[in-house]
Order: C-alpha cells, then structure tokens, then sequence
C-alpha cells in the first residue's frame, strides 16, 4: 500500500493565521481526501482533491476557508485559513488502495 | 447516504483476554467494503481488517476476526488474546464499492483500554 508522509506533525497557530498542511505520497493516486477529527471525535470528511480539477468539499466545508492544491498525482496541501480556536482539530490526508485507505500520520493543529 | 454506528463508546477489557467491538450500519448498496481501522494515541489511522460484502466468509487477521451479518447490517470485532498495544480508538467504516474516488463513511468510535 502507499506510504504518505505529511507534515507538520502538530503546530500551535495564532487565531486570524492559516496554515498549510502537506501530503506527499510515494506513488501516483488519482484522489486524495482530507479529513478533520474535532477532538474525541470520529473523521470528518472535509474534501476529495482530484489533479487537475478544482477539489469537491462536503457540506459545512467551503473552499474560501479551505482551500486545497494539487499540483500533481503523488502531493497535495491543504490549508486552514483565518484559524479561530473552534479549527483546533487533528487534520489527516488519506488515499485509496485495493485493501483500504491509507492515511498520513496526522497534524494536531491547535489554535490560541 | 450511508451511516455508520458505534453503540459502545468505551470499553475495557483484561490482557489475554477477548473483547468485541460492535458496528452497525444503514445503505441501500449491495456492494460495499467493510473496514475497521486502529487509532492509538499516535494519530495514525491502521488498517486492522477488512470485509468485502459479497464474501459470505467472515474476515480473520491473526487475533482480528469480523462477525459480518449482511442482512442485519452488522459488522463487529472480536479480538482475541488482548493485548496492551491494543489500547486504542477503534473505528469502523463503509465504503461503496466502485471506483477509487468512493469515500469512507465513519462510526463514531470505540476507545478500548487493555488493562494489565
């Protein structure tokens, strides 16, 4: 299966800042997904990233806080933008494979 | 849409012994994948198994084995032996069968403690 590396691992952010989050994948993948777990929570979807198109968000996610690039088959970011403290949430990318989804190791992201 | 439901919140159970981790879900596919994934305290999401629907024979990973009962859309977890490492959110997922874009549909989740 593929192996994902994404980065930062975790940050504190300042609220009113955005952050960009980074995925690089060690094969090439049609889709890559984003997903947030609020805190104790399950994973949320918060968009598909197709390459070469515009990303496909899910309800309650807009690009314009979310926005998400990618720039070729085997990397994409994502980023948080204006943070309030209510974006303080791990953040992972995840990819499909014949057996599951792979995910990257996740960004703790926590905003004060 | 499809949903996925985690009815035990927490469980516990003692080393070496065997636990189960309820699933149920709601869809009107056919064809679907199963999954339950491992989440210890290091974030990172780990396949611990998968179903797919058409296979009548349930799925086993070593000390992993899944009861699948398509009709009642149940998917539950046992686990044999328990093990410290154990100790982790467990979640279990859907996926429609098809092409690669399908997304995964999560439950809510078990956090499961292995006690010594």
């Amino acid at each position: 299966s593929a192996v994902i590396s994404q980065k930062p691992s975790r940050d504190i952010c300042q609220r009113g800042t955005s952050l960009t989050i980074q995925c690089q994948v060690d094969s090439q993948v049609t889709m890559m997904f984003w997903y947030r777990q609020q805190p104790g929570q399950s994973l949320t979807l918060i968009a598909t990233a197709n390459q070469g198109s515009e990303a496909t968000y899910e309800s309650g996610f807009v690009i314009d806080k979310f926005p998400i690039s990618r720039p070729n088959l085997t990397f994409s970011t994502l980023t948080v933008s204006n943070m309030s403290p209510e974006d303080s949430s791990i953040y992972l990318c995840s990819v499909s494979g014949y057996f599951g989804y792979t995910f990257g190791s996740g960004t703790r992201l926590t905003v004060v | 849409a499809q949903t996925v439901t985690q009815s035990q919140p927490e469980m516990s159970v003692q080393e070496a012994e065997t636990v189960t981790l309820s699933c149920t879900y709601d869809t009107s596919e056919n064809n679907y994948y199963l999954f339950w994934y491992k989440q210890p305290p290091s974030r990172q999401m780990i396949l611990v198994i998968r179903q797919e629907a058409y296979k009548q024979q349930n799925a086993t990973e070593n000390r992993f084995s899944v009861n699948f009962q398509k009709a009642a859309k149940s998917f539950s977890l046992k686990i044999s032996d328990s093990q410290l490492g154990d100790t982790a959110m467990y979640f279990c997922a859907f996926m429609k069968r098809g092409n690669a874009g399908n997304m995964l549909t999560f439950g809510g989740g078990t956090r499961l403690m292995v006690k010594p």
